[in-house]
Formats: structure tokens, C-alpha cells, sequence
């Protein structure tokens, strides 16, 4: 199993529908971030989490929510999706602890259709 | 404002031969990593090589080596004897404060460089 997990990983859906995309992992890091890649733009930050307490605005925030349920749980939530969403989405976790580098380590990507 | 730089959104080389997929950053920190992601068609993010700044070699990870030049800034990918399954969107991060105590430590990507090794 991915140490990294995302559901779903593929997921078509209307305008105006809510959308939750979660992300789990084993790997026991503190932090965690929401990651959308569209072509030709490269990745950009939605939101990142150091903590289950802490919580950041991260690039791309509008239209976008966040909740850290646990610190192995990062769920990122759509309101009310719209087209230009439709992007794939990257959960990525990274340990702060010692010999920290700031390596991300990526789930298997979540890609989201809204038509 | 930080920045990652790739001029080169598509790349082809021969396959055995040897390929640099380039990357400029602007920071004005002293203290920062960088770090070159694979991404095939399958789309997983796979980590291939980091270098700290402070590093005073080269990163070198078999295949893969990482050019730093610091003053220029720039962190050039280097793939030796390129194979088939190199074939991927490669991209160029930066971290901030890659040495330990950092309060930041999320990634700037640039946007991309896809490579096509052909037989």
C-alpha cells in the first residue's frame, strides 16, 4: 500500500457540486499540503497544514477549503466546483523532524473533472 | 517573490545518450534546498536528487546529478546515459531553509520539462 493515499483518484462532476478529495498517510509526518498541477503551470499550493492546529493559505486558495482531522488525515473540499478546477490534485506530506530537507513525498495524484 | 525557472518546455536526446534539463531559482535566502521530481505518464511525483545550498559538491544520485552553480543560480539536472523510461516531466523545486530549524518548508515548482528519449 501507498504511504501516501488519495481517494478518489478519478472523479467527474458537475458545476455547483461539492467535492471532497482526502488524503491519508502512514508515514507519520507532521506536515501536509494540497497540490494542484495544471499543464504547462507545474504544481501550485493550495493549502498546507504543520500541524493538526495549524493551518495555512497556501498560492490558490479561493474556491477551496481544508480540514487536518487528524495528523495522518488532510482532506481538501471544493464548495461549489467550477470548470476551470478541473486540474490533478496532489496530497504531499514532508517531516519537519531532524535532517529535514523539505522533500515532499506525493500520493498517486486525484484528477478532477468538472464539467 | 520566489521563482524556479525552466526554460525547456520540451527536450529530446538519444537514447545512451548523456542530457541537461535546466533550472534557475531566485531567492535572496542564504539557506535553501533544491530538488528535481520525476513525473511519468502514469503521473506519481517520483523525488530523484536534492542539493542543499550549503552543500559544497554536487548532488549525484546514480544516473542523476545536479550541476549547482550558486552564483548563477541554477541547479541544472544532468542524466547520464539516458534510457527509454527517462521519457517524463521532470521538475524543479526549491525549498527555504533546507538546513534544520526551518518554519516554512513547503516547495516552489517550476513549470516543467518534458523529455522524450527516442531509440
Amino acid at each position: 500500500d501507498a504511504d501516501v493515499t488519495q481517494t478518489p483518484r478519478n472523479r467527474i462532476t458537475k458545476t455547483g457540486k461539492r467535492i471532497m478529495l482526502e488524503c491519508s498517510q502512514t508515514k507519520g509526518h507532521d506536515r501536509m499540503y494540497w497540490y494542484r498541477q495544471d499543464p504547462g503551470l507545474g504544481l501550485r499550493l493550495i493549502y498546507y497544514s504543520f500541524d493538526v492546529k495549524d493551518i495555512n493559505k497556501g498560492e490558490i486558495s479561493d474556491g477551496y477549503s481544508v480540514s487536518r482531522q487528524a495528523q495522518a488525515k488532510f482532506s481538501l473540499s471544493l464548495e461549489s466546483a467550477i470548470p476551470n478546477q478541473t486540474a490533478l490534485y496532489f496530497c504531499a506530506t514532508s517531516d519537519s523532524g531532524r535532517g529535514f530537507t523539505g522533500e515532499l513525498f506525493f500520493g498517486e495524484g486525484s484528477r478532477l473533472t468538472v464539467l | 517573490a520566489q521563482k524556479i525557472t525552466q526554460t525547456q518546455p520540451g527536450m529530446f536526446v538519444q537514447e545512451k545518450e548523456a542530457v541537461t534539463l535546466d533550472c534557475t531559482y531566485d531567492t535572496s535566502d542564504q539557506s535553501y534546498g533544491l530538488f528535481w521530481y520525476k513525473q511519468p505518464s502514469s503521473g506519481e511525483m517520483i523525488f530523484l536528487i536534492y542539493q542543499g545550498s550549503y552543500d559544497e559538491q554536487n548532488a549525484t544520485e546514480g544516473r542523476y546529478s545536479l550541476n549547482f552553480q550558486k552564483a548563477r543560480k541554477s541547479a541544472n539536472l544532468v542524466i547520464s546515459a539516458s534510457q527509454l523510461g527517462d521519457s517524463a516531466m521532470y521538475f524543479c523545486a526549491m525549498s527555504l531553509q533546507a538546513d534544520r530549524g526551518s518554519t516554512l518548508g513547503r516547495l516552489y515548482f517550476g513549470r516543467g520539462t518534458q523529455l522524450t528519449v527516442w531509440p
